[in-house]
């Protein structure tokens, strides 16, 4: 069985500062990683994936988030918060590329 | 990357009646679409998996008689819920992959916009 714990339902950073949203799995078989963006009224958007390549991924916008299997962790990092960086962040895991087990989300607020 | 359409974005609607609810994927073709359902303030919930030309595939305690769900073709499922109640209210979310040998992009979910159902 597989599952995503996502601690902290909602974040809130200065704009500038370092953006942290963490991500925890449960997988008996090697995992493949995704983070999703979710936008107000608007369908969800990869980020980025881990695929058992290197375990630093690079998304869009300025995100990576850093694949630990010791730490059974894939936190998402940002070193600096942008204002249109506010939205709703999935992070999501598989092993099939079929059923996706998906966190709770993160809403991420971003202060002037 | 690619587009999923979904359609409506809003309904609301009356107990006992049957909402559709359309999901296109509009620069590539899907052999597999998937249904999930989204209750507030939690992750979204694999519901069932689409498959065109055939049966869909049901996860655990979904009734497949009251979540029909068809796709016809390469570029369109559609989800009916019927007979709706209160209870089935919710956020339902759609998503397509590109099928192995597509162009990119391969076992990527790209999902669409997602349905807000209201049953009064």
């Amino acid at each position: 069985a597989q599952s995503v714990t996502q601690l902290g339902s909602h974040v809130s950073v200065s704009e500038g500062a370092l953006v942290l949203l963490r991500c925890n799995y449960s997988s008996s078989v090697p995992p493949y990683l995704f983070w999703y963006v979710q936008y107000p009224n608007q369908g969800l958007q990869l980020l980025l994936k881990y695929t058992s390549a290197a375990t630093l991924v690079k998304g869009i916008n300025g995100f990576e988030a850093e694949f630990k299997k010791s730490e059974t962790s894939f936190h998402l990092t940002k070193p600096s918060a942008h204002m249109s960086d506010a939205a709703e962040y999935f992070c999501a895991v598989t092993n099939n590329f079929n059923k996706f087990y998906f966190g709770s989300g993160t809403k991420l607020n971003v202060k002037p | 990357g690619a587009v999923v359409s979904q359609h409506p974005s809003r309904v609301i609607c009356k107990s006992g009646t049957s909402v559709k609810i359309e999901c296109r994927s509009l620069d590539f073709q899907a052999t597999t679409m998937f249904w999930y359902r989204q209750f507030p303030k939690q992750s979204l919930m694999l519901m069932a998996t689409s498959n065109e030309g055939s049966k869909a595939t049901y996860e655990q305690g979904v009734e497949k008689d009251k979540f029909l769900i068809n796709h016809a073709s390469l570029t369109l499922s559609t989800l009916t819920v019927t007979s709706a109640h209160p209870e089935d209210s919710s956020f339902y979310i759609c998503s397509a992959r590109i099928p192995r040998g597509g162009s990119g992009g391969e076992n990527i979910q790209y999902f669409g916009a997602g349905t807000r159902l209201s049953v009064l």
